[in-house]
């Protein structure tokens, strides 16, 4: 069963617009939610995480929002640049004790385009 | 180095042969992930190392997978008798101890089975 979803494969946006992606998820026991940005060929890089006891996050151009009773966080970039086109993963940790502990559960990716 | 290391970058290999795939973690970082993605998909959990043990092998797709680390660094992930559904990329990451949530990953493998 996929915990973790990001149910749009692809995202196109006009430079200097509002790109925005989302994530569901259905384990409870989630507590930690990060975003990982990947170009081809490299690994995924870390980007901008949360914590299930906040509800939002942000760091420059890049904001994370968590709504825990819907079991959705989205991934806001403002303002998009080419240079963000890249797949984007979200990612899910367990707290200890869970039986997931230990290892991140990803979706599926995003592919966002940011055209100049 | 800087980073986490694999290798080989590439690998390609005919169905049925033993592939061997390295991960160099981060200096000083005692936790070691081997994650999965197949084309058009997300990252899937192998196997994690704290040190030397592998607390969680519950995602290692069948018995021709398997894991080891040694001298609580280097680790290698050993895939026998090949089978086409192997093909991926093969993606390492460490972090200083478990339960630390960010993971740093490296390039990957691609392993190509034919």
């Amino acid at each position: 069963d996929q915990q973790v979803k990001q149910n749009s494969p692809s995202l196109s946006v006009q430079e200097g617009r509002i790109s925005i992606l989302n994530c569901d998820y259905t384990n409870s026991m989630f507590d930690y939610f990060l975003w990982y940005k990947k170009y081809p060929a490299e690994g995924p890089t870390f980007l901008i995480s949360i914590s299930s006891i906040k509800d939002k996050n942000e760091d420059g151009r890049f904001t994370v929002f968590l709504n825990k009773s819907a079991k959705h966080l989205s991934l806001h970039i403002v303002p998009s640049q080419p240079g963000d086109s890249a797949v984007y993963f979200c990612a899910a940790s367990e707290q200890a004790g869970g039986t997931s502990y230990g290892k991140l559960t990803f979706g599926q990716g995003t592919i966002l385009t940011v055209h100049p | 180095g800087a980073g986490v290391s694999q290798s080989p970058s590439n690998k390609v290999t005919e169905k049925g042969k033993d592939v061997e795939l390295r991960c160099d973690p981060i200096s000083g970082h005692t936790a070691l992930y081997w994650y999965r993605q197949s084309l058009g998909q997300g990252l899937e959990f192998l196997i994690y190392f704290q040190g030397n043990s592998a607390p969680d092998k519950s995602g290692l797709p069948s018995d021709r997978f398997s894991a080891e680390r040694t001298g609580g660094s280097v680790s290698t992930l050993t895939i026998q008798r090949t089978q086409q559904e192997d093909s991926a990329v093969y993606l390492c990451a460490s972090t200083y101890n478990v339960g630390q949530n960010i993971q740093y990953f490296g390039a990957g493998t691609r392993l190509s089975v034919l």
